[in-house]
Protein backbone atom coordinates (compact mmCIF):
# COMPACT_ATOMS: atom_id res chain seq x y z
CA UNK A 1 0.00 0.00 0.00
CA UNK A 2 1.20 3.39 -0.67
CA UNK A 3 1.74 5.48 2.61
CA UNK A 4 3.31 8.26 3.56
CA UNK A 5 3.54 8.96 7.84
CA UNK A 6 4.40 12.24 9.59
CA UNK A 7 6.07 12.40 12.70
CA UNK A 8 8.00 14.36 14.88
CA UNK A 9 5.48 17.39 15.70
CA UNK A 10 4.75 19.05 18.91
CA UNK A 11 4.57 22.12 21.12
CA UNK A 12 7.80 24.75 20.91
CA UNK A 13 8.02 28.11 21.98
CA UNK A 14 8.23 30.90 19.55
CA UNK A 15 12.00 31.01 17.81
CA UNK A 16 12.26 27.33 18.83
CA UNK A 17 13.13 24.82 16.41
CA UNK A 18 11.41 21.26 15.44
CA UNK A 19 12.47 18.63 13.17
CA UNK A 20 9.63 16.86 11.58
CA UNK A 21 9.53 13.71 9.32
CA UNK A 22 8.03 11.47 6.92
CA UNK A 23 8.26 7.76 6.66
CA UNK A 24 7.43 6.37 2.97
CA UNK A 25 6.58 2.84 2.44
CA UNK A 26 4.87 1.11 -1.12
CA UNK A 27 6.57 2.69 -3.44
CA UNK A 28 10.02 3.94 -4.98
CA UNK A 29 10.77 6.53 -2.55
CA UNK A 30 14.33 7.68 -4.34
CA UNK A 31 11.91 8.12 -7.87
CA UNK A 32 9.69 11.05 -6.22
CA UNK A 33 9.93 14.06 -5.72
CA UNK A 34 8.32 15.22 -2.11
CA UNK A 35 6.46 17.82 -0.71
CA UNK A 36 5.34 19.60 2.16
CA UNK A 37 2.37 21.23 2.33
CA UNK A 38 0.41 23.23 5.62
CA UNK A 39 -2.70 23.68 6.87
CA UNK A 40 -3.28 26.27 9.60
CA UNK A 41 -6.58 26.45 12.02
CA UNK A 42 -9.25 26.73 10.18
CA UNK A 43 -7.49 27.98 6.86
CA UNK A 44 -6.70 26.62 3.90
CA UNK A 45 -3.86 24.46 2.17
CA UNK A 46 -0.31 26.30 1.56
CA UNK A 47 2.69 24.99 0.12
CA UNK A 48 6.14 25.02 2.39
CA UNK A 49 8.45 22.92 0.43
CA UNK A 50 9.75 20.88 -2.43
CA UNK A 51 12.67 18.47 -3.23
CA UNK A 52 14.00 16.75 -5.90
CA UNK A 53 14.00 12.90 -5.91
CA UNK A 54 18.00 12.58 -5.36
CA UNK A 55 17.59 15.82 -3.16
CA UNK A 56 19.73 18.22 -5.84
CA UNK A 57 17.06 20.53 -6.08
CA UNK A 58 15.29 22.43 -3.16
CA UNK A 59 12.60 25.55 -2.71
CA UNK A 60 10.69 27.00 -0.07
CA UNK A 61 8.09 29.16 0.09
CA UNK A 62 9.75 32.88 0.64
CA UNK A 63 8.42 33.15 4.21
CA UNK A 64 9.99 30.03 5.72
CA UNK A 65 13.30 30.80 3.57
CA UNK A 66 16.39 31.12 5.56
CA UNK A 67 14.29 29.59 8.50
CA UNK A 68 12.97 25.74 7.02
CA UNK A 69 14.85 23.35 5.56
CA UNK A 70 13.95 20.60 3.62
CA UNK A 71 15.65 17.25 3.26
CA UNK A 72 15.71 13.69 2.58
CA UNK A 73 17.27 10.48 3.45
CA UNK A 74 16.58 7.78 0.51
CA UNK A 75 18.76 5.27 1.91
CA UNK A 76 15.66 5.40 5.21
CA UNK A 77 12.80 6.30 3.10
CA UNK A 78 12.05 9.66 5.05
CA UNK A 79 11.87 12.88 4.08
CA UNK A 80 12.12 15.98 6.72
CA UNK A 81 11.58 19.53 7.72
CA UNK A 82 14.00 21.24 9.93
CA UNK A 83 12.42 24.25 11.32
CA UNK A 84 14.31 27.66 13.47
CA UNK A 85 13.01 30.41 14.30
CA UNK A 86 9.72 29.26 14.86
CA UNK A 87 6.70 31.91 14.26
CA UNK A 88 3.36 31.53 16.23
CA UNK A 89 1.58 31.93 12.38
CA UNK A 90 3.77 28.73 11.60
CA UNK A 91 1.12 26.59 13.78
CA UNK A 92 -0.79 24.72 11.38
CA UNK A 93 -1.01 20.81 10.71
CA UNK A 94 2.03 19.81 8.29
CA UNK A 95 1.01 17.06 5.26
CA UNK A 96 3.94 15.20 3.53
CA UNK A 97 2.98 14.48 -0.05
CA UNK A 98 4.41 12.39 -2.87
CA UNK A 99 4.67 14.81 -6.28
CA UNK A 100 4.28 13.06 -9.69
CA UNK A 101 6.24 15.88 -12.07
CA UNK A 102 6.83 15.31 -15.34
CA UNK A 103 8.20 18.80 -16.84
CA UNK A 104 8.79 16.97 -20.55
CA UNK A 105 6.71 14.68 -22.53
CA UNK A 106 3.11 14.71 -20.65
CA UNK A 107 3.92 17.60 -18.21
CA UNK A 108 2.30 17.49 -14.91
CA UNK A 109 2.75 18.30 -11.48
CA UNK A 110 0.61 17.29 -8.61
CA UNK A 111 0.27 15.68 -5.10
CA UNK A 112 -0.85 12.22 -5.52
CA UNK A 113 -0.53 10.49 -2.33
CA UNK A 114 -0.91 12.17 1.16
CA UNK A 115 -0.03 11.76 4.58
CA UNK A 116 -2.60 12.35 7.55
CA UNK A 117 -0.34 15.10 8.91
CA UNK A 118 1.65 16.11 11.83
CA UNK A 119 0.20 18.71 14.37
CA UNK A 120 2.83 22.22 15.07
CA UNK A 121 2.03 24.53 17.55
CA UNK A 122 4.25 27.51 18.37
CA UNK A 123 2.89 28.88 21.60
CA UNK A 124 4.81 30.77 24.96
CA UNK B 1 3.69 34.02 -8.52
CA UNK B 2 0.01 33.26 -9.63
CA UNK B 3 -2.46 33.89 -7.80
CA UNK B 4 -6.22 31.90 -7.62
CA UNK B 5 -8.99 32.57 -6.91
CA UNK B 6 -12.22 30.12 -6.13
CA UNK B 7 -15.44 31.19 -6.43
CA UNK B 8 -17.75 31.22 -5.20
CA UNK B 9 -16.60 30.69 -1.34
CA UNK B 10 -19.51 28.63 -0.40
CA UNK B 11 -22.18 26.42 -1.98
CA UNK B 12 -25.17 25.70 -0.30
CA UNK B 13 -26.90 21.87 -2.58
CA UNK B 14 -29.06 19.35 -2.02
CA UNK B 15 -27.97 15.63 -2.97
CA UNK B 16 -28.55 14.86 -6.32
CA UNK B 17 -27.63 18.43 -7.86
CA UNK B 18 -24.82 19.53 -9.54
CA UNK B 19 -22.06 21.95 -8.42
CA UNK B 20 -19.67 24.23 -10.53
CA UNK B 21 -16.88 25.42 -8.84
CA UNK B 22 -14.65 27.93 -10.41
CA UNK B 23 -11.25 28.58 -10.25
CA UNK B 24 -9.55 31.69 -11.78
CA UNK B 25 -6.02 32.82 -12.37
CA UNK B 26 -4.39 35.65 -12.43
CA UNK B 27 -2.28 34.77 -15.61
CA UNK B 28 -2.93 32.87 -18.59
CA UNK B 29 -1.11 28.58 -17.17
CA UNK B 30 -1.08 25.45 -18.81
CA UNK B 31 -3.69 23.72 -17.55
CA UNK B 32 -1.18 20.91 -17.77
CA UNK B 33 -0.25 22.04 -13.91
CA UNK B 34 -3.84 22.75 -12.72
CA UNK B 35 -5.16 20.34 -10.01
CA UNK B 36 -8.07 19.89 -8.15
CA UNK B 37 -8.79 18.18 -4.64
CA UNK B 38 -11.14 17.49 -2.19
CA UNK B 39 -10.67 17.95 1.84
CA UNK B 40 -13.33 16.16 4.10
CA UNK B 41 -12.69 17.88 8.27
CA UNK B 42 -9.96 15.96 9.84
CA UNK B 43 -8.72 14.20 6.80
CA UNK B 44 -5.77 14.97 4.39
CA UNK B 45 -6.94 16.47 1.21
CA UNK B 46 -7.56 14.01 -2.06
CA UNK B 47 -6.36 14.14 -5.61
CA UNK B 48 -9.53 14.36 -7.80
CA UNK B 49 -8.07 16.00 -11.19
CA UNK B 50 -4.61 16.73 -12.54
CA UNK B 51 -4.05 17.95 -15.67
CA UNK B 52 -6.78 19.98 -15.71
CA UNK B 53 -9.20 17.18 -16.71
CA UNK B 54 -7.85 13.70 -15.78
CA UNK B 55 -9.55 12.06 -13.09
CA UNK B 56 -7.12 10.59 -10.74
CA UNK B 57 -7.19 6.90 -10.22
CA UNK B 58 -10.35 5.63 -8.48
CA UNK B 59 -12.00 9.06 -8.69
CA UNK B 60 -15.93 8.49 -10.00
CA UNK B 61 -16.77 10.16 -13.08
CA UNK B 62 -19.39 12.22 -11.63
CA UNK B 63 -16.28 14.88 -11.15
CA UNK B 64 -15.06 16.04 -13.80
CA UNK B 65 -12.59 19.10 -14.44
CA UNK B 66 -12.22 21.68 -17.38
CA UNK B 67 -10.62 24.80 -18.60
CA UNK B 68 -8.12 26.58 -19.95
CA UNK B 69 -5.60 29.91 -19.81
CA UNK B 70 -7.01 31.82 -16.93
CA UNK B 71 -10.34 30.40 -16.11
CA UNK B 72 -10.95 26.49 -14.94
CA UNK B 73 -13.66 24.82 -13.49
CA UNK B 74 -15.04 21.63 -11.52
CA UNK B 75 -17.93 20.29 -11.69
CA UNK B 76 -19.78 17.15 -9.46
CA UNK B 77 -22.56 15.98 -11.00
CA UNK B 78 -25.50 14.37 -8.68
CA UNK B 79 -24.44 14.89 -5.28
CA UNK B 80 -23.42 12.30 -3.12
CA UNK B 81 -23.87 12.68 0.52
CA UNK B 82 -19.45 12.12 0.63
CA UNK B 83 -19.03 14.78 -1.80
CA UNK B 84 -19.83 17.49 0.91
CA UNK B 85 -16.85 18.55 1.63
CA UNK B 86 -13.44 21.73 0.65
CA UNK B 87 -12.43 21.72 -2.58
CA UNK B 88 -9.18 23.45 -3.84
CA UNK B 89 -7.69 23.71 -6.70
CA UNK B 90 -3.69 24.22 -7.37
CA UNK B 91 -1.32 25.25 -9.92
CA UNK B 92 2.67 24.70 -10.05
CA UNK B 93 4.73 27.24 -10.78
CA UNK B 94 7.62 28.17 -13.17
CA UNK B 95 9.49 28.39 -10.07
CA UNK B 96 8.87 25.32 -9.12
CA UNK B 97 6.33 26.53 -6.86
CA UNK B 98 2.50 25.25 -5.51
CA UNK B 99 -0.14 27.60 -4.96
CA UNK B 100 -3.37 26.79 -3.98
CA UNK B 101 -6.75 28.84 -4.30
CA UNK B 102 -8.45 29.45 -1.32
CA UNK B 103 -11.34 26.90 -1.22
CA UNK B 104 -14.76 26.31 -1.82
CA UNK B 105 -16.86 24.54 0.18
CA UNK B 106 -19.90 22.73 -1.07
CA UNK B 107 -22.59 22.09 2.37
CA UNK B 108 -26.05 20.75 2.09
CA UNK B 109 -28.67 22.73 1.87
Amino acid sequence: ELQVVESGGGLVQPGGSLKISCGASGFTFSGYWMTWVRQAPGQGLEWVANIKADGSEKYHLDSVKGRFTISRDNAKNSLYLQMNSLRVEDTAVYYCARMRYSPSGSYHCYMDVWGRGTTVTVSS
Amino acid sequence: EVVLTQSPGTLSLSPGESATLSCRTSQSVSGSYLAWYQQKPGQAPRLLIFGASTRATGIPDRFSGSGSGTDFTLTISRLEPEDFAVYYCQHFGTSREFTFGPGTKVDIK
